[in-house]
C-alpha cells in the first residue's frame, strides 16, 4: 500500500520538549498539507508545502511551529517547547497537483499527547 | 473567508434505512469543490464523495449520493441502505478556487443501529 505514511502514530511529550512529526506522501505526490484536529472538532488547515517550498502557512501558529518538505525525505512538522494545548491529532495529506478539485489523500494521523 | 457548517452533531439510523447529513457553506467564489470525508474510530480520513460546483448533476458513489443546491449553498450527503460499517464521523469540506487547502465542518457523528 503506497498511501500517505505518518509516524509516529502516537507521540507523548512533556511540556517544554520538542515534537517532530513525519509524513511521507503518496508516491508521485509533491504537494503536502498539514491539518490539526483538536478533540471533538473538525480538521483545521495549518500549512501547505511543495518540495523545498512553503506555499501557504496561513493556518500555522506564528511561534513554536515550523514545517519543511526537503528535496529528499519526508515532510516534518516541528513543534518546539510544547504546551498542553498542542495535544491534538495531526494529519498529513498529499495530492498529485495543487488544484482544489484534486482529492487530498490523508495519512492515519499522529496523536500528540502532552503531559 | 470560506466557512462550512454542519448543524447536526449526531445522527442515528437503523441498518438498511436511509439517512441524510446536512452541510452548508459560505463562499464568494464561483469555482470550487465540495467533499464528504468519513472518519471511523480508527481515525483514518476516507474520501466518500466529491462534487464540482460547475456541475449541476449530483455526484453518486454506490450507496452514497449528494444533494447539491448551489444557490442555497447546501451540500447534503444521503446514505442509502445503511450498514454497520457506515458508523463514523462525517466531515463536509470545501476546496475553493486557487487555494489548495480544505476547510472542514465540525462533523456529524453517525450511529447505525440494528
Amino acid at each position: 500500500n503506497a498511501g500517505v505514511m505518518q509516524n509516529p502514530r502516537h507521540l507523548v511529550r512533556r511540556r517544554g520538549q520538542e515534537a517532530r512529526l513525519r509524513c511521507s506522501p503518496m508516491k508521485g505526490h509533491s504537494h503536502v498539507y498539514w491539518y490539526r484536529q483538536l478533540p471533538e472538532e473538525g480538521l483545521k488547515f495549518m500549512v501547505y508545502l511543495q518540495k523545498e517550498n512553503i506555499i501557504d502557512e496561513s493556518g500555522m501558529p506564528k511561534e513554536r511551529f515550523s514545517a519543511e518538505f526537503p528535496k529528499e525525505g519526508p515532510s516534518i512538522l516541528r513543534i518546539q517547547q510544547v504546551v498542553r494545548g498542542d495535544s491534538a491529532a495531526y494529519f498529513c495529506a498529499s495530492s498529485l497537483v495543487a488544484y482544489s478539485n484534486q482529492p487530498q489523500h490523508f495519512g492515519d494521523g499522529t496523536r500528540l499527547s502532552i503531559l | 473567508a470560506q466557512t462550512v457548517t454542519q448543524s447536526q452533531p449526531e445522527m442515528s439510523v437503523q441498518e438498511a434505512e436511509t439517512v441524510t447529513l446536512s452541510c452548508t457553506y459560505d463562499t464568494s467564489e464561483s469555482d470550487y469543490y465540495l467533499f464528504w470525508y468519513k472518519q471511523p474510530p480508527s481515525r483514518q480520513m476516507i474520501l466518500v464523495i466529491r462534487q464540482e460546483a460547475y456541475k449541476q448533476q449530483n455526484a453518486t458513489e454506490n450507496r452514497f449520493s449528494v444533494n447539491f443546491q448551489k444557490a442555497a449553498k447546501s451540500f447534503s450527503l444521503k446514505i442509502s441502505d445503511s450498514q454497520l460499517g457506515d458508523a463514523a464521523m462525517y466531515f463536509c469540506a470545501y476546496g475553493g478556487g486557487t487555494a489548495s487547502k480544505l476547510t472542514f465542518g465540525t462533523g456529524t457523528r453517525l450511529q447505525v443501529t440494528l
